[in-house]
């Protein structure tokens, strides 16, 4: 059974930094693609980043380049996002997924098998 | 960055049929066929329901269909359940590497 969990969330500062933690388990890890979503309360959701399987590809929208950086540890079924210079909008569950693949092919674009998210809330 | 616009909300009645529409508000988003939708019940994580605009993943009933028009996606719910009741997102992959997700819709089962 394939099993997402995040963790690391919590109270911060305006300014301050925050290190998400993604561990799954339940499939190769160094295979799959691994992103990270955020979803502001009451709001809709929010791609934030995106890892290849060895690392080599990563992706940010505007929103959060230059802020956050995702990182991964193949040997510890681990994907990472370090946030830096938090604002008031970066409040939001952080989600973690991976790739949706079917059949042999992998969709770098869909997302299955979601944690249950963590709660980053930054306020002074 | 471009948006995707959803309707707010939509609602239908046990056993009919509701629309859910996603359109892109620049030239190239969603003129790819790379939209998927997921739906997310209150207190969960989103499941996806559709991917590659009309491909359902094992285990989502075929009463999820989904099409697209020019820049305007659609999902379409047939023999509405009250289980069907949740918030509804389409996405798509950019040409510059990024996910846009739409505002969402949130489906009333009257």
């Amino acid at each position: 059974e394939v099993k997402v969990v995040e963790s690391g969330g919590g109270l911060v500062k305006p300014g301050g930094s925050l290190r998400l933690s993604c561990t799954a388990s339940g499939f190769f890890f160094g295979s799959f693609t691994m992103t990270w979503v955020r979803q502001a309360p009451g709001k809709g959701l929010e791609w934030v980043s995106s890892i290849n399987s060895i690392g080599g590809s990563i992706n940010y929208p505007d929103s959060v380049k230059g802020r956050f950086t995702i990182s991964r540890d193949n040997a510890k079924n681990s994907v990472y996002l370090q946030m830096n210079s938090l604002r008031a909008e970066d409040t939001a569950v952080y989600y973690c997924a991976r790739i949706y693949c079917s059949g042999g092919d992998c969709y770098l674009y869909y997302f299955e098998h979601w944690g249950q998210g963590t709660l980053v809330t930054v306020s002074s | 960055q471009s948006a995707l616009t959803q309707p707010p909300s939509v609602s239908g009645s046990p056993g009919q049929s509701v629309t859910i529409s996603c359109t892109g508000t620049s030239s190239d988003v969603p003129s790819n066929n790379r939209v998927s939708w997921y739906q997310q019940h209150p207190g969960a994580a989103p499941k996806l329901i559709l991917f590659d605009v009309t491909n359902r993943p094992s285990g989502v009933p075929d009463r999820f269909s989904g099409s697209k028009s020019g820049n305007t996606a659609s999902l379409t719910i047939s023999g509405l359940q009250a289980e069907d009741e949740a918030d509804y997102y389409c996405s798509t992959y950019t040409s510059d590497n990024t996910v846009l997700f739409g505002g969402g819709t949130t489906l009333t089962v009257l």
